[in-house]
């Protein structure tokens, strides 16, 4: 079964921390994954997008790791701001013909002042 | 450029009624999708479209039907709601297919409850 898992569910930081995104998956055939933040009452917006032969992204303060063998990747995020407080999405793109998406629960980060 | 905008921002039915809700986008995108969010889950596909009048079905489409008559537009419509379908509803658009190496971009969302 194609799955998408993040972890933790939720996360609070102190602003100007750190914090990294943990997100395993069981798909196949494997396209792409991205990270979407998704802020309270809006829209996923798109962070990164990496194919099996990236190993890292970049977006500001944000990296994306990508570690195709084990399947599992990571979003971190340096010196957190309180607008960095929101939902943050795994989503993995299958293969072939279908197309398909399959989006991960999310982790709800709130950063603290 | 406005991107993708939803149409209503929020809405109570009763159960039985009926609804449309429509998106717009001004990206001249082909491919355009409908998506539910439920406390817990992932998105789920709903109905999608590959371009002006086609349609097809995503991974829970019953008790939803959708119509594409314009590039711009993709609505989405509940003949008989239940309460079941209470749900945050977003619609997204993307030149290429969704599994491409390419961006897809959502709306802000409609929050439907179905009493």
């Amino acid at each position: 079964k194609n799955q998408v898992e993040q972890s933790p569910q939720s996360l609070i930081i102190l602003e100007g921390k750190n914090c990294t995104l943990q997100c395993n998956y069981t798909v196949s055939p494997f396209s792409n994954l991205r990270w979407y933040k998704q802020d309270t009452g809006r829209g996923p917006v798109s962070l990164t997008i990496m194919t099996f032969s990236e190993n890292t992204k970049s977006n500001g303060r944000y990296t994306a790791t990508l570690d195709a063998d084990t399947k599992q990747s990571s979003l971190h995020i340096t010196a957190s701001q309180l607008s960095d407080s929101a939902s943050y999405i795994c989503v993995v793109s299958l293969g072939g013909a279908t197309n398909k998406l399959i989006f991960g629960t999310g982790t709800l980060l709130a950063v603290q002042p | 450029n406005a991107g993708v905008t939803q149409t209503p921002k929020f809405r109570v039915l009763k159960t039985g009624q009926s609804m449309t809700l429509l998106c717009a986008q001004d990206m001249n995108h082909e491919y355009m999708y409908w998506y539910r969010q439920d406390p817990g889950m992932g998105l789920r596909l709903i109905h999608y479209s590959v371009g002006e009048g086609t349609t097809a079905k995503g991974e829970v489409p019953d008790g939803y039907n959708v119509s594409r008559l314009k590039k711009q537009n993709f609505l989405l419509g509940l003949e008989s709601a239940a309460p079941s379908q209470t749900s945050v509803y977003f619609c997204a658009s993307s030149y290429y297919p969704s599994g491409g190496y390419n961006e897809q971009f959502f709306g802000p969302g409609t929050r439907l409850t179905v009493l």
